[in-house]
């Protein structure tokens, strides 16, 4: 099977930056995507990483190191709207989407 | 372009009762997959639809089934409804790339 582990916590200050790890246990995968999710709200699709190295997309970008089984999803400019959870989830040829627990992120003012 | 749309939002049900839920993908799009996300237990693989198939289910009982239609769009249902399926039901569609995968707002379900 798979499975992720994520903080389920950060706490960060506005115009900061901030760093959410993401390590995992898969025999195969794809690739290691990025979701939001506001209180309420739908998950949103943030980034996706089928190769190693970094993906950027404007404020966040999102790393992958196949051989650590490690990524990690980084805010940079907080905002208070960044505040909500995010999770890493692992695509394979299951066709389905394997989520983590998922990081509360707290932006402050 | 219009989104995912669920319907409904909200329901509340009793044990033993069975539900349906519907999902009407972004236009376009052929694959559809549902996730189940409780507190306890985060979100969770239901099963995945594509041309009116199912391609893959997840680790859930006989209870949860779907189809999807000639229209992509696509059901779930749940029959003897228990206390702990009280979640929030999720579809996703996307065109057939699993790492992208575009979520409606959900239907929440309570069962008392």
């Amino acid at each position: 099977g798979q499975s992720l582990e994520q903080p389920s916590e950060v706490t960060a200050v506005e115009g900061a930056i901030v760093q959410i790890n993401c390590t995992y246990q898969t025999s195969g995968f794809y690739g290691l995507s990025w979701y939001q999710q506001h209180d309420g709200g739908a998950p949103t699709f943030l980034s996706y990483n089928g190769l190693d190295g970094l993906e950027e997309t404007g404020r966040f970008s999102s790393f992958l190191s196949r051989s650590d089984s490690y990524g990690y999803l980084l805010l940079q400019e907080l905002q208070m709207k960044d505040s909500a959870s995010y999770f890493c989830a692992l695509s394979g040829s299951a066709r389905q989407l394997t989520f983590g627990s998922g990081t509360q992120l707290t932006v402050l003012p | 372009k219009a989104g995912v749309t669920q319907t409904p939002r909200y329901l509340i049900k009793t044990r033993g009762q069975q539900v349906t839920l519907s999902c009407s993908p972004i236009s376009g799009h052929r694959s559809v997959s549902w996730y189940q996300q409780t507190p306890g237990q985060g979100l969770q693989f239901l099963f995945e639809y594509f041309s009116e198939t199912q391609r893959n289910k997840g680790n859930f009982p006989g209870r949860f089934s779907g189809r999807q239609f000639s229209n992509s769009r696509s059901e779930m249902n749940v029959s003897t409804l228990e206390l702990g399926d009280s979640a929030l039901y999720l579809c996703a569609s996307s065109a057939n790339r699993v790492n992208e995968q575009f979520f409606g707002p959900g239907t929440r379900l309570t069962v008392l």
